[in-house]
């Protein structure tokens, strides 16, 4: 079992749709929670983190940790067609000091 | 991209040749890491530094080699490619190890490489 799981996708909405993507994961020792978005073809770019549980929002992100069923959301109000990436979480591991990815979800907005 | 740089973007080998490929900063950040990344996999790390001379294992190390002679500077050798290692790689850096600092980790374009 990974440690980290990510239902690949592809997942597709409409423009304006509320967009929610998941991972679950399996190490207690998980502690910060980053998610990256990743455009075809470039690197992966930081969008945002938490640290341990609860919630934190960046204008129509929103990112959300429940680490006592162990599962990590982000959720995206107003999706727009320049939302269209893969996006991975990853957790970082305090016992190693590494970050595990998932493998990805990509997300298409269609307009 | 963060003022790095991987070089080449794509390359094609053959099965037991050597390849290297490079990745250079111009943050004069301590960390750098290499990465691959494979469907169904995500990224996993192959090695990373943290510092001149300074390299540990990643997850995926068995057939990697790594070199970092200059701060700006680290080099990823596969000393015989196989099938296996075709792959993106990417390369990283970020300020620190671990924390909020440590995890906010900047890529490069990544190298698309291919061994027939």
């Amino acid at each position: 079992q990974k440690e980290v799981e990510q239902d690949p996708g592809p997942l597709s909405v409409p423009e304006g749709a509320i967009v929610s993507l998941n991972c679950t994961y399996s190490n207690s020792a998980f502690q910060y929670f980053m998610w990256y978005r990743q455009y075809s073809r470039k690197g992966p770019e930081l969008l945002m983190y938490t640290y341990s549980s609860g919630n934190k929002e960046d204008g129509r992100f929103t990112a959300q940790v429940d680490k006592s069923s162990k599962y990590i959301s982000l959720f995206i109000r107003d999706s727009q067609p320049s939302d269209s990436a893969t996006y991975l979480c990853a957790p970082s591991d305090s016992n190693t000091g590494k970050l595990i990815f998932g493998q990805g979800t990509t997300l298409q907005v269609k307009p | 991209d963060a003022g790095i740089t991987q070089s080449p973007r794509h390359k094609v080998t053959e099965t037991g040749t050597p390849v290297t490929l490079r990745c250079h900063q111009t943050e004069n950040h301590r960390y750098m890491y290499w990465y691959r990344q494979d469907p169904g996999h995500g990224l996993r790390l192959i090695h990373y530094s943290y510092g001149v001379k300074d390299t540990d294992k990643g997850e995926v190390s068995d057939g990697y080699s790594v070199s970092r002679s200059k701060t700006e500077d680290f080099l990823l050798t596969l000393e015989s490619a196989t099938s296996s290692q075709t792959s993106v790689y990417f390369c990283a850096i970020s300020e620190s190890g671990t924390g909020a600092f440590g995890y906010e980790q900047y890529f490069g374009p990544g190298t698309r490489l291919t061994v027939t």
